[in-house]
């Protein structure tokens, strides 16, 4: 079964720091872009990082230079440092899974694989 | 960056009827575009690829239709199941993705 557990959430202050964890199986981790989407309670999802199988990585402009994100192939496992944290940065996360890539032809960018998410909370 | 506008805010139909959804996009994204259907406590489920091609598992009841800036998902006859938060998604100023803000479709 095709799998994405998303675990790290939880309270931190404003400044602090958090690192999240998404663990995947059931399928072959190292030829997929994975992404980090994120949901504050009643609002809509939010795009906050993305890591190519090349290791390249993307980001919005509200996380940029706070977040990182990276993968660990080896462990099929993505992580998101996340530095700095403010209130705003208040929400579910969830990781996601992408585009697929294999002998230089990929498939399209939409997400086909969600995780349950894990909670960030930032307040003091 | 590409804002996506989704209409109505909220929808209400009867189950059995049919339901038609909004999304349009400030520029145009091709056929770049995805829907997602969210319940209560869960994680957003792909529905719809490409615009118009359903992902595995989904009915047939849902159909997508658009391309460049207009696009509709239609579901012909709701279920119970369906009533839940749609999104829309463009995938083709990547990586900078947008997501619509959301269609609560709503029980009659």
């Amino acid at each position: 079964e095709v799998q994405l557990v998303e675990s790290g959430g939880g309270l931190v202050q404003p400044g602090g720091s958090l690192r999240l964890s998404c663990a995947a199986s059931g399928f072959t981790f190292s030829s997929y872009d994975m992404h980090w989407v994120r949901q504050a309670t009643g609002k809509g999802l939010e795009w906050v990082s993305a890591i190519g199988t090349a290791g390249d990585t993307y980001y919005p402009g509200s996380v940029k230079g706070r977040f990182t994100i990276s993968r660990e192939n080896a462990k099929n496992s993505l992580y998101l440092q996340m530095n700095s944290l403010r209130a705003g940065d208040t929400a579910v996360y969830y990781c996601a899974r992408g585009r697929y890539c294999s002998g230089g032809s990929c498939s399209p960018h939409y997400m086909d694989v969600w995780g349950k998410g894990t909670t960030v909370t930032v307040s003091s | 960056e590409i804002v996506m506008t989704q209409s109505p805010a909220t929808l209400s139909v009867s189950p059995g009827e049919r339901a038609t959804l909004s999304c349009r996009a400030s520029q145009s994204v091709s056929s770049n575009l995805a829907w997602y259907q969210q319940k209560p406590g869960q994680a957003p489920r792909l529905l719809i690829y490409g615009a118009s091609t359903r992902a595995t598992g989904i009915p047939a009841r849902f159909s997508g239709s658009g391309s460049g800036t207009e696009f509709t998902l239609t579901i012909s006859s709701l279920q119970s199941e369906d009533f839940a938060v749609y999104y829309c998604q463009q995938y083709n100023n990547w990586p900078l993705y947008t997501f619509g803000q959301g269609t609560k479709l709503e029980i009659k």
